[in-house]
């Protein structure tokens, strides 16, 4: 199974721009990265997921390394209710499909 | 659209004793989860069902039982409780294996003394 290694935790500060990174060196050649965040007393929640070229979404955009060893999770303007741990997830088909969970990034944003 | 939706929403237990978590979907998903959450940890996998009828178990599944009599409901039962299940329980769905997005839960934060 792949594995992915993230910081422990980053700041930020409010309508500024977060990069958040992982790095993913066993990842397979067709296998697409996820994101997930965790707000305070939440369940996870999807955020973005990409397979080799970057993408956008509402919530963010994901910046993929050529190599596809590691990938970069960008908010483009941190807010508050950005605060949160966020997961980078390898793709698991056994098991139901199920998500690694590590211990991610926990992002604290200050005003 | 409801979501996941999960009861209750905290309980405390004593040692010994036996509850039923209840997770619902609306979504007509085949795939669900149960998965725990210790403090300042990630989520560990319990059980999980493909479908109506069949489950399977995931990392952690001594402890605990489920069922998967229709689509919607996924209850996870736990027999005998210890205080090494004091933990968050996440009921989550997707339509698909493959499928890019997981939908989670609220939640129940379950104490056991």
């Amino acid at each position: 199974d792949a594995k992915t290694t993230q910081p422990n935790s980053m700041e930020s500060n409010e309508e500024e721009p977060v990069h958040l990174p992982c790095n993913h060196s066993t990842i397979s050649g067709t296998d697409y990265i996820h994101w997930y965040r965790q707000l305070p007393s939440q369940g996870p929640e999807y955020v973005i997921h990409g397979l080799t070229s970057n993408v956008n979404n509402r919530m963010a955009s994901l910046a993929i390394a050529e190599d596809r060893k590691s990938s970069t999770l960008i908010l483009h303007r941190a807010t508050l209710r950005d605060a949160a741990v966020y997961y980078c997830i390898p793709p698991i088909y056994n098991q139901g499909g199920k998500l690694i969970f590590g211990q991610g990034t926990e992002l604290s944003v200050k005003p | 659209n409801a979501g996941v939706t999960q009861t209750p929403k905290f309980r405390i237990l004593k040692i010994g004793q036996s509850m039923t978590l209840q997770c619902a979907q609306d979504m007509n998903h085949n795939y669900m989860y149960w998965y725990r959450q210790d403090p300042g940890m990630g989520l560990k996998l319990i059980y999980y069902s493909v479908g109506a009828g069949i489950t399977d178990k995931g990392e952690v599944p001594n402890g605990y039982n489920v069922s998967r009599s229709t689509t919607e409901d996924f209850p996870l039962r736990l027999e005998l409780a210890a205080p090494s299940q004091t933990s968050v329980y996440f009921c989550a769905s997707r339509p698909t294996r493959k499928a890019y997005e997981q939908y989670f839960g609220p939640g129940t934060r379950l104490t056991v003394t």
